[in-house]
């Protein structure tokens, strides 16, 4: 069964201390790997599109990176700002559904 | 370039009515996605539809169903809410199915 696990659940780090979120993931083939930012009550917010592995995208203090496996989200000396839920989500190359992780909840402590 | 726009942001209802949310896709765009999120919950995923037709859907009860117009805009109806359908509503659009979706604000729908 196609599957995305993302850990920690919870990440509470100090304002500057650099970190990774982890997106493990199942599935036969992948056709891309998603990250999204969602804040409280709001829509998730577009991050990244990875579809090959080496793969690497930045964005200000993002970094997403891609294995055969998992997937990493590196967070560079983090401000409060970037608190928030980060989701990753997979699409499979034979199917036509993308399948979410329940996500990480981060908060930067000024 | 506009973004995915949802209607109405914000819906309180009874036990028993129905409720009909409205998507409007990035232009250009032909696939939308309709997902349920609660507290602390992921996004629970409801249906797909790509070119007027419904492409996949998740494990709801026919109580949740969905429509796509012409022009790519998607309505989603609940019928006999139940409490436990307070929810986010979100609804995201991409240009084809299983690409990178773009999410609208959602609709906050509160059941009393």
């Amino acid at each position: 069964e196609d599957q995305v696990t993302q850990s920690p659940e919870a990440l509470r780090l100090q304002e500057g201390e650099s970190s990774s979120l982890n997106c493990s993931y199942t599935v036969s083939g992948l056709r891309g790997l998603f990250w999204y930012r969602q804040d409280p009550g709001k829509g998730p917010e577009f991050l990244f599109t990875l579809y090959s592995a080496g793969e690497e995208k930045e964005k200000e203090r993002l970094k997403a990176t891609l294995t055969k496996k998992e997937s990493f989200l590196h967070i560079t000396a983090p401000k409060p700002e970037d608190s928030a839920t980060y989701l990753c989500a997979v699409s499979e190359s034979s199917a036509s559904k993308i399948i979410f992780g329940s996500g990480t909840r981060l908060s930067i402590r000024p | 370039k506009a973004g995915v726009t949802q209607t109405p942001r914000y819906l309180i209802k009874t036990r028993g009515q129905q409720v009909t949310l409205s998507c409007s896709p990035i232009s250009g765009h032909r696939s939308v996605s309709w997902y349920q999120q609660t507290p602390g919950q992921g996004l629970q995923f409801l249906f797909e539809y790509f070119s007027e037709t419904q492409r996949n859907k998740g494990n709801f009860p026919g109580r949740f169903s969905g429509r796509q117009f012409s022009n790519s805009r998607s309505e989603m109806n609940v019928s006999t809410l139940e409490l436990g359908d307070s929810a986010l509503y979100l609804c995201a659009s991409s240009w084809g199915q299983a690409e990178t979706q773009y999410f609208g604000p959602g609709t906050r729908l509160l059941v009393l």
